[in-house]
């Protein structure tokens, strides 16, 4: 499965974009590319989840270049309930293994 | 209305009790598994099953099992429970060919 990197936290205030990005440099072809968010003792949440290009919902926005080695996911517009960890998962969805958490990033969003 | 659950979402014993975590899902799916979560380390797998009566283990298996004889449901055993077993665990499932699985709530387990 591909390792992931993840900034360990990043901080934002109310109203800006944030970009989260995560590196998977040996990402497989038939891979594909998933985010989470978690709150404090809540189980990881689905956001959004791609395979190239630009794929967006009404939660976020997930830009995947197309050597597919990163991926940043764009939060528009945060809010102080936006506060959360973000997990960058990769994988393929016919693995039984059903795909590694990394250590996610820890996004604090200020008033 | 769709989700996982867990019991119980407490639990504070002592080493060598055996206890079991329950889980269940109302959607059908035919992957689920088990994680466990501490601070500092993220998410790591324990348990995985894709589908009746088929079960692997992920990254951190020992000290644990697992059992799936009915689609809905995916106990997680702790036969003999030792303080590193102290941890806030999550049940997960996910329907075939899709990327997104769905958490239940979370057992705080203390194991003293």
């Amino acid at each position: 499965l591909a390792k992931t990197t993840q900034p360990i936290s990043m901080d934002s205030y109310e109203g800006q974009e944030v970009n989260i990005t995560c590196s998977h440099n040996n990402i497989a072809t038939n891979d594909y590319i998933t985010w989470y968010q978690q709150f404090p003792s809540q189980g990881p949440r689905f956001i959004i989840q791609g395979y190239k290009t630009k794929v967006t919902n009404e939660v976020a926005s997930l830009f995947i270049p197309a050597d597919r080695k990163s991926s940043t996911l764009s939060l528009p517009r945060v809010s102080l309930s936006d506060t959360a960890v973000y997990y960058c998962l990769v994988g393929g969805n016919n693995a039984g293994n059903m795909l590694t958490f990394g250590g996610g990033t820890r996004l604090m969003v200020k008033p | 209305e769709a989700q996982v659950t867990q019991n119980p979402r407490y639990l504070i014993t002592v080493t060598g009790k055996k206890l079991t975590v329950t889980c269940s899902q109302n959607m059908n799916h035919e992957y689920m598994s088990w994680y466990r979560q501490d601070p500092g380390l993220g998410l790591r797998q324990i348990y995985y099953s894709m589908n009746v009566e088929v079960t692997d283990k992920g990254d951190v298996p020992e000290g644990y099992k697992v059992s799936r004889k009915e689609k809905r449901n995916f106990p997680l055993i702790l036969e003999s429970p030792s303080p590193n077993q102290t941890s806030l665990y999550f049940c997960a499932s996910r329907g075939d060919g899709s990327y997104e699985q769905y958490f239940g709530p979370g057992t705080r387990l203390t194991v003293t």
